[in-house]
């Protein structure tokens, strides 16, 4: 079975522009959530989708939006970025059991 | 405020002793706790977990205790061999909603 993909694996951008992530999940999985990770802050929980329905949110501003296709895959969007945007992005399939390599963007 | 606590930012150990990795939480409502490993340039892996209804989880090389009166988990690896070097999460769960900390890095000493 293959793992969660995540694309593009790593990214730069520049501030104010602005961004979209995608994840697959494991093949037959429907939930997807996604999270924040950085040096200070850990693993920080972004959203989480479930049959094309967002069901849980973190604390994110609403430059942060995502969305979730009948196939289960999952885009993640950022506009105006800005430097502290920097991070790696995590997908994780089932419930957090699976997670994808990430996607490391770069705010420059 | 952080719910889910691992004050230990590194831990080095020397290959073949036990590892102990804590984390403290704070809120009594978490019903699951999970424990992942992270190597660099990939995703989180899980490692073992354990329900509150327990006290004690093993797999393999893995126990996982929670101390629910102390609102306190660790996670031991016995023995501890060289690909253990990693970053380990803890978290919490409760209604779906998973909490991580923010990391322990454990350094395996030859």
């Amino acid at each position: 079975k293959a793992g969660v993909t995540q694309t593009p694996r790593y990214l730069i951008k520049t501030r104010g522009q602005q961004v979209t992530l995608s994840c697959s999940p494991i093949s037959g999985h429907r939930s997807v959530s996604w999270y924040q990770q950085t040096p200070g802050q850990g693993l920080q929980f972004l959203f989480e989708y479930f049959s094309e329905t967002q069901r849980n949110k973190g604390n994110f501003p609403g430059r942060f939006s995502g969305r979730q296709f009948s196939n289960s895959r999952s885009e993640m969007n950022v506009s105006t970025l800005e430097l502290g945007d920097s991070a790696l992005y995590l997908c994780a399939s089932n419930y957090e059991q699976y997670f994808g390599p990430g996607t490391r963007l770069t705010v420059t | 405020d952080q719910q889910v606590k691992q004050n230990s930012p590194s831990l080095s150990v020397q290959e073949g002793r036990i590892s102990i990795l804590n984390c403290d939480y704070t809120n009594s409502m978490f019903d699951y706790f999970l424990w992942y490993k992270k190597y660099p340039a990939e995703g989180p892996t899980f490692l073992i977990s354990i329900s509150s209804i327990k006290d004690k989880n093993e797999d393999g090389r893995f126990t996982v205790f929670l101390n629910k009166s102390a609102k306190h988990l660790s996670l031991h690896i016995v023995p501890s061999q060289p690909g253990d070097s990693a970053v380990y999460f803890c978290a919490a769960s409760e209604d779906d909603k998973i909490i991580f900390g923010k990391g322990t890095r454990l350094h395996i000493l030859p």
